[in-house]
């Protein structure tokens, strides 16, 4: 059964740091692993996707890698703005043929103005 | 990116009655859809995936009689909470995978059931 952690569970910062946010999972045969963001009360915003074939995907400030024989990923954001304040969610197909995600639990990020 | 939709975004009901709660995709065709659960301060949990034109597919220990998963059409999936109890409040959010490309998921902006 897949299973995913993430760490640190919360992280405060000024802003303007640079932040890296960890993923691990325990099954390395995912087609795809996904970043998201969720703000409190709301949905889910897809953030970055990176295919298995990949190494890492950018998007703006966002950086995401996969180290897929390891089973980690890392989300790196740079130059951190009071408005990247959410909880931040990593997922991974669940396996055995279904397409359904895994989710971790999640890092509550604060960044401070 | 894709849109997905969900409607109500909020529902209160007395306990014993069934609510219904929809998902739409909007600028695509989704033959698979997926239903979560997430409990105050937890994860997502996946509870279901919803087939176009076939029954859907339960995850261990989701009732399937309980929750009802009907996916009429390519771009609407419906999950009925039936004779729901208070245990059943949680935030539901459904997702649809887009099958051009990546086949990135993208997430409804979710439903708050409270059960009285």
């Amino acid at each position: 059964k897949q299973e995913v952690t993430q760490i640190p569970a919360a992280l405060s910062v000024p802003e303007g740091e640079n932040l890296v946010l960890n993923c691990s999972f325990t099954d390395s045969a995912i087609y795809n692993l996904q970043w998201f963001r969720q703000d409190p009360g709301k949905g889910l915003t897809s953030l970055l996707l990176i295919q298995s074939s990949q190494r890492e995907q950018t998007s703006g400030r966002l950086n995401a890698s996969l180290d897929k024989s390891s089973g980690r990923s890392t989300l790196y954001i740079a130059a951190s703005q009071p408005g990247d304040s959410a909880t931040y969610l990593c997922a991974v197909p669940t396996g055995g043929g279904a397409d359904g995600l895994t989710f971790g639990k999640g890092t509550h990020l604060i960044i401070q103005p | 990116g894709a849109v997905v939709s969900q409607h109500p975004s909020r529902v209160i009901c007395k306990s014993g009655t069934s609510v219904k709660i929809e998902c739409r995709s909007l600028d695509f065709q989704a033959t698979t859809m997926f239903w979560y659960r997430q409990f105050p301060k937890q994860s997502l949990m996946l509870m279901a995936t919803s087939n176009e034109g076939s029954k859907a597919t339960y995850e261990q220990g989701v009732e399937k009689d309980k929750f009802l998963i009907n996916h009429a059409s390519l771009t609407l999936s419906t999950l009925t909470v039936t004779s729901a109890h208070p245990e059943d409040s949680s935030f539901y959010i459904c997702s649809a995978r887009d099958p051009r490309g990546a086949y990135e998921q993208y997430f409804g902006p979710g439903t708050r059931l409270t059960v009285t």
